[in-house]
Parts: structure tokens; C-alpha cells; sequence
């Protein structure tokens, strides 16, 4: 079975831009978690998305959103760039139905200048 | 809130030895624990977790961790390093609200010396 998928790898942005990263679940995976990896803060989450609302959302600013689609394929944008932002964006899929374990793409990596 | 604690950003082994990296969790409540591995540029694999049951668990790669909970720890081992264990290992534990979101130490960077 194919793991989680994220599109593009790698990205260079200028400030005040916007960005769309997608993610692919593992098939049959109903939910999607972003989450933003960087050396200064680690690893903190963004937001799941199941059955394509938003469940949950880390304490991240409004420029942060997503959406996932009715194949449970998601995306999620950043909208006025800030250098801040450049980290990677990992995607992670979870089956749902009382399973919490969560498998990760290999994230795509936001450079903003 | 919830937090994991993973002592050491870095710990150096020499090949063949035993490894052990620390994870200690804040929670009055057993919650959901995860080991996973990050390569360098690639995303996070899973390499064990303990949900309920047996507090040994083991995992890929021969790591293996055990799930105490009067010591509020889950520390991750392996017998005998190899070269290619040279990684970064998170610990994480699934958050006690209604959400499923991890909650990560903040990363141990597993050197290996030839």
C-alpha cells in the first residue's frame, strides 16, 4: 500500500505570498494532521481535518488554514508568507476508527525569503 | 498541558553498543506513546508504539521500549547499534482531549561511532 504523499517536495516563496501544500492519505485513511517542523520550535501541530472538517487546530495564526476533499486528500494553505514560516510541513494520516496512530509523508519544505 | 520531556539532544554510541534514549511524559493518565525516526530530509517513520497491554513493546530495526508508568517514562533501546541508526528519534504522546494530535519531544540526535 502506498504511503502518504506530499506535493511539492520543496518550495521557495518571497514574503507576502501565499502557498498551497497538498497532501495524499494512505488509502482508506479518513484523517489528515498537519504539522510544521522547525529547529527553533520542533514539532507542533496545525490542524486535522476528518471527513472534511476541521477537527482540531493548533495555536497557529489565521494565515494558516486547510480543507480536505471528499477523497480525503488535503491541503493546506499559507496565506502573507513571513519569513518565520519557512520550516517543513509534515502531513500525517491516521485511519480513524479508534486507531491513533499516525504515519507521515515526507514533507515538503518551505523556504521564504 | 501535556509535555514530553527527551533528555539529551544528542547521544554518541559506538557501533555495537547498547543505545538508550530517554522519554519522560507529563500525564495523570496512561496516554498513547510513539517512537518515531527521522533520516535526514524525509518525514517521520513510526518505529513502535504502546496503546494498552503489554508495557514491552517492540518495534522495527530491533528498537524495542517499555512503557512505565510509576516513572512516567518510556524510554526507546537497542542492544547493539548499527551505523545506519544514525537518525533523529522523537518521542510523542497523543494528546487527552478530543483531538488526535501528537504532542513531540523535542528530538535526540543519534550519533554513531564506527
Amino acid at each position: 500500500k502506498a504511503g502518504v504523499t506530499q506535493t511539492p517536495r520543496y518550495l521557495i516563496k518571497t514574503r507576502g505570498q501565499q502557498v498551497t501544500l497538498s497532501c495524499s492519505p494512505i488509502s482508506g485513511h479518513r484523517s489528515v494532521s498537519w504539522y510544521q517542523q522547525t529547529p527553533g520550535q520542533g514539532l507542533q501541530f496545525l490542524f486535522e481535518y476528518f471527513s472534511e472538517t476541521q477537527r482540531n487546530k493548533g495555536n497557529f495564526p489565521g494565515r494558516f488554514s486547510g480543507r480536505q476533499f471528499s477523497n480525503s486528500r488535503s491541503e493546506m494553505n499559507v496565506s502573507t508568507l513571513e519569513l518565520g514560516d519557512s520550516a517543513l510541513y509534515l502531513c500525517a494520516s491516521r485511519l480513524a476508527g479508534g486507531d491513533e496512530t499516525q504515519y507521515f509523508g515526507p514533507g515538503t519544505r518551505l523556504l521564504v525569503l | 498541558a501535556q509535555s514530553v520531556t527527551q533528555l539529551g539532544s544528542h547521544v554518541s554510541v559506538s557501533e555495537g553498543a547498547l543505545v538508550l534514549l530517554r522519554c519522560n511524559y507529563s500525564s495523570s493518565v496512561p496516554p498513547y506513546l510513539f517512537w518515531y525516526v527521522q533520516y535526514p530530509n524525509q518525514g517521520l517513520q513510526l518505529l513502535l508504539k504502546y496503546t494498552t497491554g503489554a508495557t514491552l513493546v517492540k518495534g522495527i530495526n530491533g528498537f524495542e521500549a517499555e512503557f512505565k508508568k510509576s516513572e512516567t517514562s518510556f524510554h526507546l533501546t537497542k542492544p547493539s547499534a548499527h551505523m545506519s541508526d544514525a537518525a533523529e528519534y522523537f518521542c510523542a504522546v497523543s494528546a487527552l482531549d478530543s483531538s488526535y494530535k501528537l504532542i513531540f519531544g523535542s528530538g535526540t540526535r543519534l550519533l554513531v561511532r564506527p
